[in-house]
């Protein structure tokens, strides 16, 4: 079973602050991808980041993976409180069914006006 | 708008009854998956269906089955349900063996 941890769990920052998520496995993974969740709302996903080392940026939003291929973090900078909601990494590998993906257990973020 | 749909949003029961939840892909999407969304245990994998057929299961309880029908859309039955499955319930489409996955708006059970 691959396990995805997340940290940190909650997060409630000012407007206007940094902040970074990160995303950790003891396994490897042929990419990763970050999604965000409103309430009442699925999953969307942000962004794939598939090679080792691999850096995106969307907008105020940049998105690492790791040189091996187990971990990932998320940075926002100047953070706005549109930004608020929760923040899951998961982990695409594959099997006989196809790309398969496990969730970490999310970053609930709270930006303050 | 994902182009996923989920029905019913929000559903109330009662332990020891069943329920359906239903979801249609995006439109030429053949992959449908079900997950389970509780507070304390996060973004689930229950079973995913490729064009009608099982594909993958991950932790769905022997009280819980799915099933693709030929026009692609998917039913989730929950049966004898207890007060730990009240829980967000989403289904999610992708291309064929496709990376990306859409999800539906979900729906929220609550067994009391």
């Amino acid at each position: 079973t691959q396990l995805l941890e997340q940290s940190p769990q909650f997060l409630s920052i000012q407007e206007g602050e940094n902040l970074t998520v990160y995303c950790n496995s003891s396994s490897v993974f042929s990419s990763l991808q970050w999604y965000r969740q409103e309430p009442g709302e699925g999953p969307v996903l942000l962004v794939t980041v598939v090679t080792g080392g691999e850096v995106k940026k969307l907008k105020r939003l940049t998105f690492q993976f790791g040189d091996a291929r187990k971990d990932s973090s998320l940075h926002i900078t100047a953070a706005q409180p549109g930004d608020t909601g929760l923040y899951l990494c998961a982990g695409v590998f594959r099997n006989n069914a196809g790309n398969m993906l496990t969730f970490g257990g999310g970053t609930r973020l709270m930006v303050k006006p | 708008d994902s182009g996923v749909t989920q029905t019913p949003k929000h559903l109330i029961t009662a332990t020891g009854q069943r329920v359906t939840l239903r979801c249609s892909p995006r439109s030429g999407d053949l992959s449908v998956y079900w997950y389970q969304q509780s507070l304390d245990q996060g973004l689930q994998f229950l079973i995913q269906y490729y064009n009608g057929e099982e594909r993958a299961k991950g932790n769905i309880l022997e009280r819980f089955s799915a099933q693709q029908f030929p026009d692609l859309h998917s039913e989730l039955n929950l049966s004898s349900l207890e007060l730990g499955d009240s829980a967000l319930y989403f289904c999610a489409s992708s291309r064929d063996r496709g990376r990306e996955q859409y999800f539906g708006p979900g729906t929220r059970l609550t067994v009391t």
